[in-house]
């Protein structure tokens, strides 16, 4: 069965740290790939997303992720977090063409702390 | 541009009560989504729209849950009666098409007491 799997469930980082979060998915055919990340008390919203092409995407508020294929990973990373970058973040994969089309798969999410 | 709009942001129930949530997704977007999101956890799909029709409702726990999207537009989401256990978030969610990006909506807070 199609699952992603995100590895760090709560970081806490001092402001200026280097932050990367780990996704894995399991499936072997195409996928879409997405970070979202979700502020206290506001709703999910969409950091970056990898379709096709470069693997290395880059999203707002200076986060970036690299798609590598070989090892079904689509990690998060920010060279220098800010205290605004507090939330829980998200890692989802759509499968096109299997039998869970149109169904984004979430990894169970990551909570970021950021410590001034 | 407008977002995903839903509605309430919050309820609070006694158990055995129905309960009721209302979407309106992006303009223009023909797929939408319902998904269910646990404390700690990432959402999980509930039902999927292709305009009117539910293309997949595989998750949706039919004995009391109920969704319709009668014009292809907004859409509800009832659960009757309501369990302890439907304490959660209620997510709605809309793409251009069931590949693209999803766009989600603040969610509806529900406790059942």
């Amino acid at each position: 069965a199609q699952s992603v799997s995100q590895h760090n469930h709560h970081v806490i980082l001092s402001e200026a740290a280097s932050l990367e979060l780990g996704c894995n998915y399991s499936y072997g055919g195409t996928v879409n790939l997405f970070w979202y990340v979700q502020y206290p008390g506001q709703h999910l919203q969409l950091l970056l997303k990898y379709f096709s092409g470069d693997p290395l995407v880059k999203g707002i508020k200076g986060f970036e992720a690299e798609f590598i294929k070989s090892k079904f990973s689509f990690n998060l990373r920010k060279p220098s977090v800010q205290w605004s970058d507090t939330a829980e973040y998200f890692c989802a994969v759509n499968f096109p063409g299997s039998s869970n089309t149109g169904k984004l798969i979430f990894g169970q999410g990551t909570t970021l702390q950021v410590k001034p | 541009e407008a977002g995903v709009v839903q509605s309430p942001r919050y309820k609070i129930i006694e158990k055995k009560q129905p309960v009721a949530f209302w979407c309106n997704p992006i303009s223009g977007h023909n797929t939408l989504y319902w998904y269910l999101q646990n404390l700690g956890q990432g959402p999980e799909l509930l039902i999927r729209y292709e305009n009117e029709e539910a293309v997949d409702d595989s998750q949706l726990p039919k004995d009391r849950f109920s969704a319709e999207r009668l014009k292809g537009v907004d859409s509800t989401l009832k659960i009757q009666p309501a369990e302890l256990g439907d304490s959660a978030v209620y997510l709605c969610a809309s793409s251009l098409g069931p590949e693209g990006t999803q766009y989600f909506g603040p969610g509806t807070r529900l406790l059942v007491l």
